[in-house]
């Protein structure tokens, strides 16, 4: 199966700043990545996600590249804001059919 | 956007009994939903597949008697949690998958709160 890592496992960063979430996995075969917003007691929202056949994928203030051969991707945040703050949750697909493996979770903190 | 609705939010129940949530796709037909446990700070752990009209398919760990699904039709997908116990307190999240052309996209239920007293 697909083993999905993640880090860091929580980020502090000043409004304004960006942020940079990480994500490995193992499956060479594995040919999309979603990425998922989770606030505090709410449900995980799709953000942004991409396939394998780009490198990378922007929206507005929030981009995800993608290598390959390296097998990671991460997703950025530019000119983040307050409202930014929550849990962040890669994915990729874990072998099954359309079953995704989440990484742990990265708990962002955007500070005023 | 695709909206998938779970009920109930929150559920208190005695130690020993069931209880039963749902997950229905408001807008969407689908016909695989996932059901997801997740503990405090913790990530998506995912219990087993639901598929329309056939039996789900359980991840390994995940007792089959201990939390029944059923996929009766292409909106509504439930989760049955038998002679709960307080171990069992957790959110449950399912997530219904729509397919398109190009793109099958997971989209998430509020979540259902249980915690068994």
């Amino acid at each position: 199966g697909e083993n999905v890592e993640q880090h860091p496992s929580t980020l502090s960063v000043q409004e304004g700043d960006s942020a940079v979430i990480k994500c490995t996995y193992s499956d060479s075969a594995s040919n999309y990545f979603p990425w998922y917003k989770q606030e505090l007691g709410k449900r995980p929202q799709l953000i942004i996600d991409i396939r394998s056949n780009v490198g990378e994928k922007k929206d507005q203030r929030i981009a995800v590249t993608l290598n390959k051969t390296a097998k990671h991707f991460s997703l950025h945040i530019t000119e983040t804001q307050p409202e930014d703050s929550a849990v962040y949750f890669c994915a990729a697909p874990s072998g099954g059919y359309q079953k995704v493996t989440f990484g742990i979770g990265t708990k962002l903190q955007v500070i005023p | 956007g695709a909206v998938v609705s779970q009920h109930p939010s929150r559920v208190i129940c005695k130690s020993g009994t069931s209880v039963k949530i749902e997950c229905r796709s408001l807008d969407f037909q689908a016909t695989t939903m996932f059901w997801y446990r997740q503990f405090p700070k913790q990530s998506l752990m995912l219990m087993a597949t639901s598929n329309e009209g056939s039996k789900a398919t359980y991840e390994q760990g995940v007792e089959k008697d201990k939390f029944l699904i059923n996929h009766a039709s292409l909106t509504l997908s439930t989760l049955t949690v038998t002679s709960a116990h307080p171990e069992d307190s957790s959110f449950y999240i399912c997530s219904a998958l729509r397919t398109g052309l190009s793109t099958d996209t997971q989209y998430f239920g509020p979540g259902t709160r249980l915690t068994v007293l």
